[in-house]
């Protein structure tokens, strides 16, 4: 069965600097999706970034960038230029490519984001 | 302005009542999803609809039960719930649940109390 670990329970950083979310994974599978989601107070889940297993570019969204090790098995977030908004729940999402609909959740990393 | 609405946003009920929870998209969308998520935990699916037709039971007791009346809408009964469960309760969508390098959308969630 396929795990998703994130080890940092709460993270915090200064406006403007940046700061990496870590989060390794488990499987035996070749072909899968990671995700990462958002979910601040206003408790709606948001997409912020996904990567396709098979692709060996990191994946980038305007400030928010993946570090995909695909040997190590680890899928980190790094967030540029923080601002007040990026203060959230940020859960790592992994997505068998096998025609299964589970995304597998980590824990969630709590970030704050400090003036 | 989330593309999954849900409604209601905030539920009280006795564990006597019956009441239903909706959930709708207009993305054409023809997967659609309900997770539990209790307190500083991820999500955790529940039931997923393909088509409209139920393809995933997370082993969920019958005091809840799903409904898609048509792709576009999702509904969730509630009856004798138990104070265990009070959570917020998310819904969400995706193009299919083929397509797994799309993501899945979810709306605000409904927070439930049981009494």
């Amino acid at each position: 069965a396929q795990t998703v670990t994130q080890s940092q329970p709460e993270m915090s950083v200064q406006e403007a600097e940046t700061v990496t979310l870590s989060c390794t994974y488990d499987t035996s599978e070749s072909d899968y999706y990671l995700f990462w989601y958002k979910q601040p107070p206003s408790r709606q889940m948001i997409l912020v970034i996904r990567q396709e297993a098979y692709k060996q570019q990191n994946a980038t969204e305007n400030r928010f960038s993946v570090n995909f090790q695909k040997a190590a098995k680890s899928f980190s977030l790094k967030i540029s230029d923080s601002q007040l908004g990026d203060a959230a729940m940020y859960f790592c999402a992994y997505r068998s490519g096998f025609n299964t609909d589970k995304l597998i959740f980590g824990t969630g990393t709590r970030l704050q984001v400090f003036p | 302005d989330t593309e999954v609405t849900q409604t209601p946003k905030h539920l009280v009920m006795g564990m006597t009542n019956k009441k239903s929870l909706k959930c709708e998209q207009h993305m054409g969308h023809r997967a659609m999803y309900w997770y539990k998520q209790k307190a500083k935990k991820p999500p955790e699916l529940m039931f997923v609809y393909s088509y409209e037709k139920l393809s995933i039971n997370e082993s969920v007791p019958s005091r809840f039960s799903p409904e898609c009346p048509n792709s576009s809408l999702l509904n969730l009964h509630l009856h004798a719930l138990q104070p265990e469960d009070s959570a917020l309760y998310l819904c969400a969508s995706s193009q299919s649940d083929r397509a797994t390098n799309q993501p899945q959308h979810f709306g605000d969630g409904t927070r439930l109390s049981i009494l």
